[in-house]
């Protein structure tokens, strides 16, 4: 049982925008940053977007991230093919257990 | 640009520990904290604890304390990660990543990651 909540699959047809919620608390999104990672099959995650809505050199302008409250999401436009079969998890701190937090994961399907 | 580099697989059998190591490169070893996540086959992410390198100070996931133990050798820019008292339930990929930029976590991210160690646990 994950900590921040995500729907465990998404989906959307080619150039189609899709988003993909996270649902926390206020011990950990209603008062930190949240960060979303993306991950392909067989290998290690990689910064998608930090900061609640920042992103890192490199990743395309079509991930884009908000918060508002205890939630948070993250939209992807214009779907592409290759956006399948990838991960994506949100992540914060958490005051209370004093750690890192995960959501559960959600699995893109390009229809 | 900071770069880990994590040690490889290992088979354990249960009730042993594991030593994972992971070496960064590229960067100023004591300007960050680093993290281990782990991920059992098919599941998603699971935070275990992290280390801030310039003062050696640690804080553990709950569900690890007493079970593991981060430590980080400034002299070979490394870190590592122990566990012990292994069970079936341990196998997974753990992996390392500099949890950044400030000392204090709750404004930071997890980049670059390392590229993850695969331990199985089996008797």
């Amino acid at each position: 049982q994950s900590v921040l909540t995500q729907p465990p699959s998404a989906s959307g047809t080619p150039g189609q925008r899709v988003t993909i919620s996270c649902s926390g608390s206020s011990s950990n999104i209603g008062i930190n940053t949240v960060n979303w990672y993306q991950q392909l099959p067989g290998t290690a995650p990689k910064l998608l977007i930090y900061s609640n809505n920042q992103r890192p050199s490199g990743v395309p302008d079509r991930f884009s991230g908000s918060k508002s409250g205890t939630s948070a999401s993250l939209a992807i436009s214009g779907l592409q093919s290759e956006d399948e079969a990838d991960y994506y998890y949100c992540a914060a701190w958490d005051d209370s257990l004093n750690g890192w937090v995960f959501g559960g994961g959600t699995k893109l399907t390009v229809l | 640009q900071v770069q880990l580099v994590q040690s490889g697989a290992e088979v354990k059998k249960p009730g042993s520990s594991v030593k994972v190591s992971c070496k960064a490169s590229g960067g100023t070893f004591t300007s960050y904290a680093i993290s281990w996540v782990r991920q059992a086959p098919g599941q998603g992410l699971e935070w275990m604890g992290r280390i801030i390198v310039m003062f050696a100070t640690t804080n553990y996931a709950q569900k690890f304390q007493g079970r593991v133990t981060i430590t980080a050798d400034e002299s070979t820019s490394t870190a590592h990660m122990e566990l012990s008292s292994l069970t079936s339930e341990d196998t997974a990929v753990y992996y390392c990543a500099t949890d950044g930029p400030n000392i204090a976590a709750a404004d930071n991210w997890f980049d670059p990651w390392g590229q993850g160690t695969l331990v199985t646990v089996s008797s």
